[in-house]
């Protein structure tokens, strides 16, 4: 089956400590994409990437860091500099189409707790 | 900057009843536009998706949505609710340049029996 998995469901962090979640798609897509989830906020953008080993900053990039060294892969990083880690992480990938109509497609999502 | 607000972060409907979900949108442009639907501890599901072809888009499950470009409008509509429409729906807008979808805060649905 074709699809995003996200790895782990549930991940807990302790103070100052840097954490690693998992995105892997087989749908060939190009780009990949990283929302934080937060109660009544909507999704926000932390970073995407269009090709491997290129990616860009989205609205709340700081304290956050990822890699994308393979097409199917897109870690994200919480680190230590992240002061309120707290929420649900979701990963998404798209084709890129011209004239820009691609749809996102989700992963199931983390949900990161505090220790 | 872009920006989508969704009107009602709760509603409440009974089932059968007509479910309807606002969405409004700032662009200077028409942009593509998606509604998507969450259940708990969930990803996104897409439910449909406007791309300037037909103003009116039918959608999974039911669902579909009007284009008024005069309104700067999206909204979403189910003829007939029913117990599993109960979820949080959002809507995104994005630029035909650019990768960025653009949320609204969210709405929950209530489907009461």
């Amino acid at each position: 089956d074709g699809g995003i998995t996200q790895s782990p469901k549930y991940l807990f962090r302790k103070e100052g400590q840097n954490v690693t979640l998992s995105c892997e798609q087989n749908l060939n897509h190009d780009a990949m994409y990283w929302y934080r989830q937060d109660p009544g906020q909507g999704l926000r953008l932390i970073y995407y990437s269009q090709i491997v080993n290129d990616f860009q900053k989205g609205d709340i990039a700081e304290g956050y860091s990822v890699s994308r060294e393979k097409k199917e892969s897109f870690p994200l990083t919480v680190t230590s500099a992240q002061k309120n880690p707290t929420a649900f992480y979701l990963c998404a990938s798209s084709d890129l189409l011209q004239g820009g109509s691609e749809t996102q497609y989700f992963g199931p999502g983390t949900r990161l707790l505090v220790l | 900057a872009q920006s989508v607000t969704q009107l009602g972060s709760h509603v409440s409907v009974s089932e059968g009843a007509l479910v309807l979900l606002r969405c409004n949108y700032s662009s200077s442009v028409p942009p593509y536009l998606f509604w998507y639907v969450q259940y708990p501890n969930q990803g996104l599901q897409l439910l449909l998706k406007y791309t300037s072809a037909a103003t009116l888009v039918k959608g999974i499950n039911g669902f579909e949505a009007e284009f008024k470009k005069s309104e700067t409008s999206f909204h979403l509509t189910k003829p007939s609710a029913h117990m599993s429409d109960a979820a949080e729906y959002f809507c995104a807008v994005k630029k035909a340049a650019g990768n960025k979808l653009t949320f609204g805060g969210g709405t929950r649905v209530l489907v009461k029996p």
